[in-house]
């Protein structure tokens, strides 16, 4: 039962180059979202997604895209990474059957930028 | 937009205490959870929790929507219990933004 699973769990990148943060979620949820948390705060969404082909802008979308080509996978990817995309990545899930549903959280990617 | 207020901000107590976390908000909302974020980062579904009481084990939430506020109840903390925890909130009819407060720093000492 593996829920949401997040890859890596760190990483270390060189202020220009790019990456993808990979997220899965075995659940068939429909909802997938991206979040980052900076020191001393609490999470802010980047990008989500109602289901696949469908991808929305959050809070902060400035820096990063998203695709949603199936309904198990939402990578987030950082095209020139910025010092300033220092934090760490969650990624979440949740159904929509039933009416609301509680958002599963993955175990989350520290990324520095340096 | 909808704001999210946690407090006390910090708490800290000895092992075998009672705390209550409070969490208000300043628009109607349909979904609202409570987690733990524990010492390596990890964001643990402590109560999913839009109104009414819930418990579990020596955790209890309730939410009084029509006055906008909820409370984390934890009785007889433990050591395991350290963290942050936050409370997040989504509005009706709103997007798929969960809003989260800056959290209350829990720390029990033994």
């Amino acid at each position: 039962n593996a829920g949401v699973t997040q890859t890596p769990k760190f990483q270390v990148l060189k202020t220009g180059q790019s990456m993808t943060l990979q997220c899965a979620q075995d659940m068939n949820h429909e909802y997938m979202s991206w979040y980052r948390q900076d020191p001393g705060m609490g999470l802010r969404l980047i990008h989500y997604s109602v289901g696949a082909g469908i991808t929305d802008q959050g809070e902060v979308p400035n820096g990063y895209n998203v695709s949603r080509s199936t309904t198990e996978d939402f990578p987030l990817r950082l095209l020139s990474a910025a010092p300033s995309q220092t934090s760490v990545y969650f990624c979440a899930s949740r159904s929509t059957v039933s009416g609301n549903q509680p958002q599963h959280f993955g175990d989350g990617t520290r990324l520095s930028i340096l | 937009g909808i704001q999210v207020e946690q407090s006390p901000p910090d708490l800290i107590l000895q092992e075998g205490a009672n705390s209550t976390l409070r969490c208000n908000f300043s628009d109607s909302v349909n979904n609202l959870q409570w987690f733990h974020q524990n010492p390596w980062g990890q964001l643990i579904n402590l109560f999913y929790i839009p109104s009414g009481t819930k418990q579990n084990g020596r955790l209890s939430a309730t939410t009084v929507a029509t006055e906008r506020y909820s409370l984390l109840y934890i009785s007889s903390s433990q050591t395991t219990d350290s963290g942050v925890y936050f409370c997040a909130v989504r509005t009706q009819g709103g997007s798929e933004k969960l809003v989260f407060g800056k959290g209350t720093k829990l720390t029990v000492n033994p």
